[in-house]
């Protein structure tokens, strides 16, 4: 069946720091979600790709979607600590499938 | 509106106990669905609907029940609770009978099997 990996599990940067988070699908996607979920809150909706080689940006946030539509990636510039958080990627082929997700921790 | 509800926020069951984990939305979504979310594992996807009267497995459906009689309600039943059934269940709703816009997840219940 459709598995959907992310990677790395854990990140932990210095305020100002770049961070990214990378997704990768077994089969090839029709469009894949990005969502952030704070400490002891639930999952918000970020952003959608749905194009093959499409990129988003999202102020410092950037999204990309590859060219085979079977990876993703997530790339925050200068973190905030209001960046913190646990940030999922879920691909969708028929149904929806989670990424474990990348917990972000940010020092100040 | 309120978006999507989840009732209780907390529960602690005994091992073989059935309960039933509310969900509602107001937002007149034709999609909704069931996670459960373990340390480690994201979100695995356990039932979800399409519209009323509709509803299909996910993932990870064993020891579960789900009903839609509403376009409104979908709750989740444990029939007969295990310890590893001890998770975060989120509550999920997207418009267009897909799961391909938007999900708004509820707030969680966080269940406790001993």
């Amino acid at each position: 069946g459709q598995q959907v990996m992310q990677i790395p599990q854990y990140q932990h940067v210095q305020e100002g720091e770049d961070f990214t988070t990378y997704c990768n699908s077994s089969t090839t996607l029709s469009n894949i979600q990005w969502y952030k979920q704070r400490p002891g809150g639930h999952p918000v909706f970020l952003i959608q790709l749905v194009k093959s080689g499409e990129v988003k940006k999202q102020k410092r946030l950037t999204f990309q979607f590859g060219e085979a539509k079977k990876n993703s990636s997530l790339h925050i510039t200068a973190t905030q600590t209001t960046d913190v958080g646990t940030y999922f990627c879920a691909g969708n082929n028929n149904d929806m499938r989670f990424g474990a997700g990348t917990r972000l921790t940010v020092k100040p | 509106n309120a978006g999507v509800t989840q009732t209780p926020k907390f529960q602690v069951l005994k091992t073989g106990q059935s309960m039933t984990l509310q969900c509602a939305q107001d937002m007149n979504h034709e999609y909704m669905s069931w996670y459960r979310q373990d340390p480690g594992m994201g979100l695995r996807l356990i039932h979800y609907s399409v519209g009323a009267g509709i509803t299909d497995q996910g993932e990870v459906p064993n020891g579960y029940n789900v009903s839609r009689s509403t376009t409104e309600d979908f709750p989740l039943r444990l029939l007969s609770a295990a310890p590893s059934q001890t998770s975060v269940y989120f509550c999920a709703s997207s418009s267009l009978g897909q799961p391909q816009e938007t999900q708004y997840f509820g707030p969680g219940t966080r269940l406790l099997v001993l």
